[in-house]
């Protein structure tokens, strides 16, 4: 099993939606989760921590679930902007792991 | 507040010749410091991570090299690049091990 993995899309939805990105990770032992922002050819950018006990941010809402061993963020009424690739990122043994990503495409 | 700042955004270079990215951080002290690559369509590989001068963790065997001269100062070399090192270069910085970070703008790299 890798230790995040995300469905790489692309995710493909207008203006207004709702979506939802799932990521799973293998290491129990995570402590800290975040989401990242990456578009093209740019460096990622954080987007949010994510919190046991969940949390909001806008439009946007992470949530964390230790049992199942993934994390999720949801977004809300999308705009044109928020199309890029969106980085999930786990602690490892070590250093921070990030997935590959999901490609988000909002479309007028 | 914190910056950091990576150079060149591009670079062309030609099969055999040498590199050196350098990046900085400005407005914090004791920095961890990272190296990571994005060869296109891919995700991020970490490359080297150091928690202080002269301290260099290597992730992955390559024909690349990182030195910390200075607390905020981190470079990445080759002596001789190969086609597979084109890519994306990141350089971050984290206050602690296993911290959320943050990235510099990137160097496009091409060799060629």
């Amino acid at each position: 099993r890798k230790e995040v993995e995300q469905d790489p899309g692309p995710f493909n939805v207008p203006e207004g939606a709702t979506v939802a990105f799932n990521c799973t990770y293998s290491n129990s032992a995570s402590q800290s989760f975040f989401w990242y922002r990456q578009d093209c050819r740019k460096e990622p950018k954080l987007l949010m921590s994510v919190y046991s006990s969940g949390n909001e941010d806008g439009r946007f809402t992470a949530q964390l679930n230790r049992a199942s061993q993934y994390i999720s963020l949801l977004i809300r009424d999308s705009k044109l902007s928020d199309s890029a690739t969106y980085l999930c990122v786990v602690t490892g043994y070590s250093t921070l792991t990030f997935g590959k990503g999901t490609m988000l495409l909002v479309s007028p | 507040s914190q910056t950091i700042h990576q150079w060149p955004a591009t670079l062309v270079q030609p099969v055999g010749s040498p590199l050196s990215l350098e990046c900085t951080v400005e407005g914090t002290s004791n920095p961890n410091l990272y190296w990571y690559r994005q060869a296109a369509g891919r995700g991020l590989q970490l490359l080297f991570y150091s928690v202080g001068i002269g301290q260099i963790s290597s992730e992955v065997p390559q024909n690349l090299s990182a030195s910390r001269p200075q607390d905020r100062q981190f470079i990445l070399s080759s002596k001789k690049l190969l086609l597979s090192d084109s890519g994306f270069y990141l350089c971050a910085w984290s206050g602690q091990v296993n911290e959320k970070l943050f990235f510099g703008s990137g160097t496009q790299l091409s060799v060629l």
